[in-house]
């Protein structure tokens, strides 16, 4: 079946640094790769996607490829605020069709910037 | 426009008891899903509605969970009898379209069965 897997936190960053959170997945065929934030007291908000291998996706400064050679969607942000702590989950879905809201989720890596 | 709505936010219950979760979904969202985290691990699918049928429950657990979606408006999740292994947050999604939709969230409830 389909798997995520995350690198394990806690992450803790000073403001400024450069964040990399890593997440491989297994699956049949071609996927579509999400990540999605959690910040405090607040509900999953989709951060990022790609649904086809070399995408990027994109958003508020954070980056993630979809390697397929290597399975990977590792998340990138190349200077972090106090503003970004957060959970942070690694997803997939089933290729396009009814299935597509059925994500397998990582573990999650709980960030935390420091001033 | 309101989002995903959840409550309770928290509950707490002594196992053998009967917890009843409810989702709001964002108006005109067809597909409803319920997710689960247990213990910090990571989040799984429940199921999955359109409108008010059962598009796919194949992650519910076991025969003491039973959702309903009413009139394919809000959905219920009960649990009953509750088990200390069922807690957890309980995390409701809502999207337009189940193909390329987006899934929108809630807050999550959270279940503690003591």
């Amino acid at each position: 079946g389909n798997s995520v897997t995350q690198m394990e936190g806690p992450v803790t960053l000073s403001e400024e640094a450069f964040l990399t959170i890593n997440c491989t997945y297994t699956a049949t065929g071609y996927p579509s790769l999400f990540w999605y934030v959690q910040y405090p007291g607040e509900g999953l908000q989709l951060l990022l996607k790609a649904t086809k291998a070399d995408d990027k996706g994109s958003n508020k400064g954070f980056e993630a490829t979809y390697r397929k050679e290597t399975t990977s969607f590792h998340l990138e942000k190349g200077s972090v605020q106090v503003s970004d702590s957060a959970v942070y989950f690694c997803a997939l879905s089933p290729p396009w069709g009814t299935s597509y809201g059925k994500l397998t989720f990582g573990q999650g890596t709980i960030l935390t910037v420091h001033p | 426009e309101a989002g995903v709505t959840q409550f309770p936010s928290h509950s707490v219950i002594e196992k053998g008891q009967t917890v009843t979760l409810r989702c709001d979904p964002i108006s005109g969202h067809d597909n409803l899903y319920w997710y689960r985290r247990v213990m910090g691990k990571e989040i799984k699918f429940l199921l999955h509605f359109v409108k008010e049928s059962k598009q796919d429950e194949s992650g519910m657990p076991n025969n003491r969970f039973l959702a309903e979606r009413t009139g394919g408006t809000y959905s219920t999740l009960k649990v009953q009898p509750a088990e200390l292994e069922d807690s957890g947050v309980y995390f409701c999604a809502s999207s337009q379209d189940s193909i390329t939709g987006e899934l929108f969230f809630g807050e999550g409830s959270r279940l503690t069965v003591l």
